[in-house]
């Protein structure tokens, strides 16, 4: 089936720093990528949509200077975390959809700690 | 605005017994999908089931099953012969044509041995 790789699945920071964090469609082309953020005991609260060779469509309330998203090629989006600070430590999670009109395959998640 | 409401926060079930998650949701669409998501401890996001809204038959899958009420925009997961491997959170979600998915707030399930 379809597979989205996701990493890193851990990463700690420094106040201040940037961190990227990479998503993979590894067999199927990734039309759409959804970017999620989860925190603990919650729901996923969707940041933003990207399209592939498109400028990504953010949510009401997210940053979009603070959380860039690329989606430069079918099979690979990537979100950056810039100038990170604790209160971005969350839990962040991808979702790709392909051509089929239905369905979304989810990344395994990353673990965002700033310190 | 289109909602997942997820009444019920906690579950529990008796291992091999069988427990039913409730779900609903507004929308003024007639032509959506719904889904079941499966989220354990180690947060990977797994589907257990999905279903068609033009589907009048309720989806099954193994042990998992729904009951979808479209009139009543309600999508309830049934979970037969509950096992330990079943214990996380449950997510419904909705997604109209080529939109996000919409998610609810989660059930989360505990299975008793």
């Amino acid at each position: 089936g379809a597979v989205v790789s996701q990493h890193p699945s851990r990463v700690i920071c420094k106040s201040g720093t940037s961190v990227k964090i990479e998503c993979r469609s590894l067999d199927f082309q990734a039309t759409t990528m959804f970017w999620y953020r989860q925190f603990p005991k919650q729901s996923l609260m969707l940041m933003a949509t990207s399209n592939e060779g498109s400028k990504a469509t953010y949510e009401q309330g997210v940053e979009k200077d603070k959380f860039l998203i690329n989606h430069a090629s079918l099979t690979l989006s990537t979100l950056t975390v810039t100038s990170a600070h604790p209160e971005d430590s969350s839990f962040y999670i991808c979702s790709a959809r392909g051509l089929q009109s239905y369905g979304y395959t989810f990344g395994s998640g990353t673990r965002l700690t700033v310190v | 605005a289109q909602t997942v409401t997820q009444s019920q926060p906690e579950m529990s079930v008796q291992e091999a017994e069988t427990v039913t998650l409730s779900c609903t949701y507004d929308t003024s669409e007639s032509d959506y999908y719904l889904f079941w998501y499966k989220q354990p401890p180690s947060r990977q996001m797994i589907l257990v089931i999905r279903q068609e809204a033009y589907k009048q038959q309720n989806a099954t899958e193994n042990r998992f099953s729904v009951n979808f009420q479209k009139a009543a925009k309600s999508f309830s997961l049934k979970i037969s012969d509950s096992q330990l491997g079943d214990a996380a959170m449950y997510f419904c979600a909705y997604q109209p044509g080529n939109t996000p998915l919409v998610f609810g707030k989660g059930t989360r399930l505990s299975v008793i041995a």
